[in-house]
């Protein structure tokens, strides 16, 4: 299974930049990080997927070491509609099933 | 069409009684996910198609649980015979290829209350 650990919360304020890590030690080669955001009492959205080095959207960016054993979700600029459960994932993303943690609640405060 | 469309949005069943959730998936996706979600935890994997073929399944998925893909169009999870512990979210996704890298959409779910 591709068992992820993230901190259980993290609070901050509006206008930070928040950082996210995760570990996964047992990524395997042909693994894409993926990491999802999820609002209460929806589904979970995809935010950003890399494979390595750092890839940057316009919401987010992921920066990945070159050991590929942990990477870091950058959310800028915080703001509260931030607020929200973020999952950390690794494996083939659409190509095979998704395997989530409990992610990290982030809180953000004005 | 916007997304993964899911109905019913809620449900509210006795125990023991039947309910089927229905998911429509982006149109031109051939991949189809279904998983679960109880308060306070990330979604599991229940079970996956590729086009009309179901390729894997949870063993979260007993017997009573039972998911289809006529036609490789809509989906649809049926749960017999309703237990409490069945109460939870139930999401849908689906997704483009089969490579790696490919980005699932998730539906906003059907809650379902077993009560």
């Amino acid at each position: 299974l591709a068992k992820t650990t993230q901190p259980i919360s993290m609070d901050s304020y509006e206008g930070q930049e928040v950082n996210i890590t995760c570990s996964h030690n047992n990524i395997a080669t042909n693994d894409y990080i993926t990491w999802y955001q999820q609002f209460p009492s929806q589904g979970p959205r995809f935010i950003i997927q890399g494979y390595k080095t750092k890839v940057t959207n316009e919401v987010a960016s992921l920066f990945i070491p070159a050991d590929r054993k942990s990477s870091t979700l950058s959310l800028p600029r915080v703001s509260l509609s931030d607020t929200a459960v973020y999952y950390c994932l690794w494996g083939t993303g659409g190509g095979n099933k998704l395997t989530f943690g409990t992610g990290t609640q982030l809180k953000v405060e004005l | 069409d916007t997304g993964v469309s899911q109905d019913p949005r809620h449900k509210i069943t006795k125990r023991g009684q039947n309910v089927t959730f229905r998911c429509d998936p982006i149109s031109e996706h051939n991949r189809l996910y279904w998983y679960r979600q109880t308060l306070g935890q990330g979604p599991e994997f229940l079970t996956y198609f590729q086009n009309e073929a179901q390729l894997e399944k949870s063993r979260l998925l007993s017997d009573r649980f039972s998911a289809e893909r006529p036609k490789g169009s809509f989906s649809t999870l049926e749960i017999q015979r309703t237990e409490q512990g069945d109460s939870a979210m139930y999401l849908c996704a689906s997704s483009q290829g089969s490579g790696a890298g490919a980005e699932a959409f998730f539906g906003q779910g059907t809650r379902l209350t077993v009560v």
